[in-house]
């Protein structure tokens, strides 16, 4: 079964700077999905990636997927607390278009 | 629109106890999902359903029972409640598969 690997597990960032969340699987990536979840709420979709080497920004987050479509990262410039959160990347397993597996999630803290 | 909408937002059980789980959506989606999640385990697939009348097994479905008799709703039993099914359930909708997952609030349990 696919599994999918977040790193880090969580982040510290202060105001101002710059971050990387990144998500790897071991097989070909079926569609990748990015959500954001803040605490005691449900999960806002962010961005979904199909291709290899696609790239899709909304304000300050920037997602990529690898050529290899084993790969995915998640850039946030110039971090703002109201991007405090969990970040969970999920992806269909292959060759089904029903179960979503997702991510454990990167913690993202940041101090004003 | 309201989205997906979940009932109840909170509910305390004793172990042996059965409930319902009431998840609606308003965008007329196809998909239709139930999740848990646990510290340290992520999100985990219960079960779902691609059209009404239709379910099928997830990850996790030992314990639940789920019914979608109405293409809008999609409910999730516990017959026997156990303290291992003490969690955050989310449900999502989509309009088919590999399209993105809209989630509900979630509704914290407890089994005592």
């Amino acid at each position: 079964s696919q599994e999918l690997e977040q790193s880090p597990q969580s982040l510290i960032v202060q105001e101002g700077k710059n971050l990387t969340i990144n998500c790897t699987s071991s097989k070909t990536l079926y569609g990748l999905y990015w959500y954001k979840q803040k605490y005691g709420e449900g999960l806002i979709f962010l961005m979904m990636l199909q291709k290899g080497g696609e790239e899709k920004s909304h304000e300050k987050i920037t997602a990529k997927l690898d050529e290899k479509k084993q790969q995915s990262s998640l850039h946030i410039t110039a971090s703002q607390p109201s991007h405090a959160g969990t970040y969970l990347c999920g992806a269909f397993s292959q060759g089904g278009s029903e179960k979503l597996v997702f991510g454990k999630g990167t913690k993202l803290t940041v101090n004003p | 629109n309201a989205g997906v909408t979940q009932t109840p937002k909170f509910r305390v059980l004793k172990t042996g106890q059965s409930m319902t789980l009431l998840c609606a959506q308003d965008m007329n989606h196809e998909y239709m999902y139930w999740y848990r999640q646990d510290p340290g385990m992520g999100l985990r697939l219960i079960h779902y359903s691609v059209g009404e009348g239709t379910t099928a097994k997830g990850e996790v479905p030992d314990g639940y029972n789920v019914s979608r008799l109405k293409k809008q709703n999609f409910l999730l039993g516990l017959e026997s409640a156990a303290p291992s099914q003490t969690s955050v359930y989310f449900c999502a909708s989509s309009y088919y598969g590999f399209y993105e997952q809209y989630f509900g609030p979630g509704t914290r349990l407890t089994v005592t």
